[in-house]
């Protein structure tokens, strides 16, 4: 069965970067993208950014351009997210997601990791 | 970027209910929009994909509609288990969800 497993939870002092992992399985690694999405407490969710873990490629939300990088592990196949310069307001619990049809980019989201809680404070 | 107005924030219903919540893009998105559903510490769960396809095992009783900017999001009659935060999501230019509608127990 397709399941998305991301890496625990972190705490980081403003400043800071966070590496956040996510490693899929019961499908082809590279069939799918792969989408975070984050959400912060109480909040809604806000859509981030996205990789083809078949050759790399990605595109970025533009409020978080020059702050977050997505990148992939073929080897492990496993999917990174990085973001930088962290704020309180990156406090948050950040998703991995799978889009729904193979092959494409967009069209959303059936399979989701257990999310990530990061924790931005002083 | 493309906006998604969501309406109403919140709303409170009966078991039984018909309930409807509406989504507006702030530009022609054809029919590429989805509805999710989220309980309370658990991940999204898609319902709808563009605009009026039920997911697979998702009951009948949820169902999507519209095309362009305006979209409908409709439950027919509310079960005790679908009192949560639904979303919908535009996907014609990069990915932008709207802000929630928060159901709640009259």
């Amino acid at each position: 069965q397709v399941q998305l497993v991301q890496s625990g939870a972190e705490v980081k002092k403003p400043g800071a970067s966070v590496k956040v992992s996510c490693k899929p399985s019961g499908y082809t690694f590279t069939s799918y993208f792969l989408h975070w999405v984050r959400q912060a407490p109480g909040q809604g969710l806000e859509w981030m950014g996205v990789i083809n873990p078949r050759d790399g490629s990605r595109s970025y939300a533009q409020r978080f351009q020059g702050r977050i990088t997505l990148t992939r592990d073929t080897s492990t196949s496993i999917v990174y997210m990085e973001l930088s310069s962290l704020r309180s307001e990156d406090t948050a619990v950040y998703y991995c997601a799978r889009t729904r049809v193979i092959f494409e980019s967009r069209k959303g989201f059936d399979y989701w990791g257990q999310g990530t809680l990061v924790a931005v404070s002083s | 970027d493309i906006q998604m107005t969501q309406s109403p924030s919140s709303l409170s219903a009966s078991v039984g209910d018909r309930v409807t919540i509406t989504c507006q893009a702030s530009q022609d998105i054809s029919n590429y929009l989805n509805w999710y559903q989220q309980k309370p510490g658990k991940a999204p769960k898609l319902l709808i994909y563009d605009a009026s396809n039920l997911e697979t095992g998702v009951p009948s009783r949820f169902s999507g509609s519209g095309s362009g900017t305006d979209f409908t999001f409709t439950i027919s009659s509310l079960q005790p288990e679908d009192f949560a935060t639904y979303y919908c999501q535009q996907y014609d230019n990069l990915l932008t969800f709207g802000q929630g509608t928060k159901l709640e127990i009259k």
